[in-house]
């Protein structure tokens, strides 16, 4: 079965520390892949996505992804945590039209 | 710049009476999307639109759901009738130009609750 994973429910990391939310993907193909932010009572928000190309995809909010063929992953990076990232992150795909959401990643960014 | 509207942002009601929840997309926007997000699925697809035609409703539970889209700037996702389990926060989202390589734009959802 086709899906995307979030092995992580929840990422604690302290403020100015760099963070990584995981994200891997099993799906056939070359999926399109991306990552949203939900802040509490809010919408998804958009943040990067990676089509082809440069392997390294630079997003919204200073927040990067590193796409992964060989290990099916496209984790989101961020080299300098804020506490204003503490929200819950969601990684997908599009695939053979089709769309995947991964369950989701809350983000805690202490100060 | 208006985002994508939805009403109402809350709503409560009994098991067994129909839920009409509302969704204006971005204007120009050619794709729209409804979710449903709950603790213990996630978030789901249930259906999405391109230029006012449904593309995919494999998401959709069961028949008491339907969705429509009468035109460029309004969608309808209906239950009825509505069971406790349907208790969701409902988004609705579009997008301009592209399903798969363009953002989709979120509303700020209807939270649902059945009693």
């Amino acid at each position: 079965a086709q899906s995307v994973a979030q092995p992580e429910d929840q990422v604690n990391v302290a403020e100015g520390n760099p963070l990584t939310v995981k994200c891997t993907y099993s799906v056939s193909g070359n999926p399109y892949l991306f990552w949203y932010v939900q802040y509490p009572n809010r919408g998804l928000q958009f943040l990067l996505k990676y089509i082809t190309g440069d392997n390294l995809v630079k997003g919204s909010y200073g927040f990067e992804a590193e796409f992964n063929k060989s290990q099916t992953s496209f984790h989101l990076k961020k080299p300098s945590a804020l506490v204003s990232d503490s929200a819950l992150y969601f990684c997908g795909c599009y695939n053979f039209n089709k769309f995947y959401f991964g369950s989701g990643t809350k983000l805690n960014v202490k100060p | 710049d208006a985002g994508v509207i939805q009403s109402p942002r809350h709503e409560v009601t009994e098991m067994g009476q129909e839920v009409t929840l509302r969704c204006k997309p971005i204007s120009g926007h050619d794709y729209l999307f409804w979710y449903r997000q709950t603790m213990m699925r996630g978030l789901e697809l249930l259906i999405y639109f391109n230029n006012n035609v449904p593309i995919d409703d494999s998401g959709m539970p069961e028949d008491r759901f339907s969705a429509k889209m009468p035109n460029a700037s309004f969608s309808t996702l209906k239950i009825q009738p509505s069971e406790p389990r349907d208790s969701a926060v409902y988004f609705c989202a579009s997008s301009f130009l592209g399903v798969s390589n363009q953002p989709q734009h979120f509303g700020d959802g209807t939270r649902l609750s059945i009693l």
